[in-house]
């Protein structure tokens, strides 16, 4: 079993177009995240839920919008996607909200054209 | 928050230590030091956490000196596996979620 899977592994999408990604954790961690990594490998956290609550919102435009229906999952919606968009998005999890490890997801591998 | 510099590449052969400093000037007296490693079209998996001195686990050993403002990700007999990216980290104690990447080492194991 994948403690963190994220689906779809690849997406391939025009500009304009809207899209989501999903994330479950079966890890019965309370945290949940998103991160985005660009194609010079830097990871920047974007978003953070503990317990459905949105804890950390890092200057994201408001076209990236997360929800949380439970605390096993963590959707990304991507509205009006522009160039900048493409990019992996990794979701991750952990058992709180303080030290500890965190777990990631395989990435899902953004291109838009 | 705390920022992390440490060597864009890094060269081994099969079976030789590996050491990988990370310098983190400002850390803050809550910080904690983290280090993950991803492999090509993976996402990153924690390695080992550290606040001070030396603490070792089943896969690496993390040393860092008393002023806290470097510290030293030990590998010992590396293998071909290895080959990773290697992200040094500085976590704030009730923040331990955010993490702020840097560029990472990218650590090429050569037979």
């Amino acid at each position: 079993d994948t403690a963190v899977s994220q689906t779809p592994k690849y997406l391939v999408t025009q500009m304009g177009n809207d899209k989501s990604i999903k994330c479950e954790q079966n890890l019965g961690h309370d945290t949940m995240y998103w991160y985005k990594q660009d194609s010079k490998k830097f990871l920047k956290i974007m978003f953070s839920y503990n317990n459905k609550e949105l804890i950390i919102n890092e200057t994201v435009p408001n076209r990236f919008s997360p929800k949380s229906p439970d605390k096993a999952h963590l959707n990304l919606h991507i509205n009006s996607l522009e160039l900048g968009d493409s990019a992996v998005y990794f979701c991750a999890s952990s058992h709180s909200t303080g030290l500890g490890e965190l777990f990631f997801g395989e990435g899902s591998r953004l291109t838009v054209l | 928050l705390a920022k992390t510099t440490q060597p864009i590449s890094m060269d081994s052969y099969e079976g030789q230590e590996v050491n990988i400093t990370c310098s983190h000037n400002n850390i803050a007296t809550n910080d904690y030091i983290t280090w993950y490693q991803q492999f090509p079209s993976q996402g990153p998996r924690f390695i080992i956490q550290g606040y001070k001195t030396k603490v070792t686990n089943e896969v690496a050993s993390l040393f860092i000196p008393a002023d806290r403002k470097s510290s030293t990700l030990s590998l010992p007999r590396v293998s071909l596996s290895d080959t990773a990216v290697y992200y040094c980290l500085v976590t704030i104690y009730n923040q331990g979620g955010k993490l702020i990447f840097g560029q990472g080492t990218e650590l090429s194991v050569k037979p």
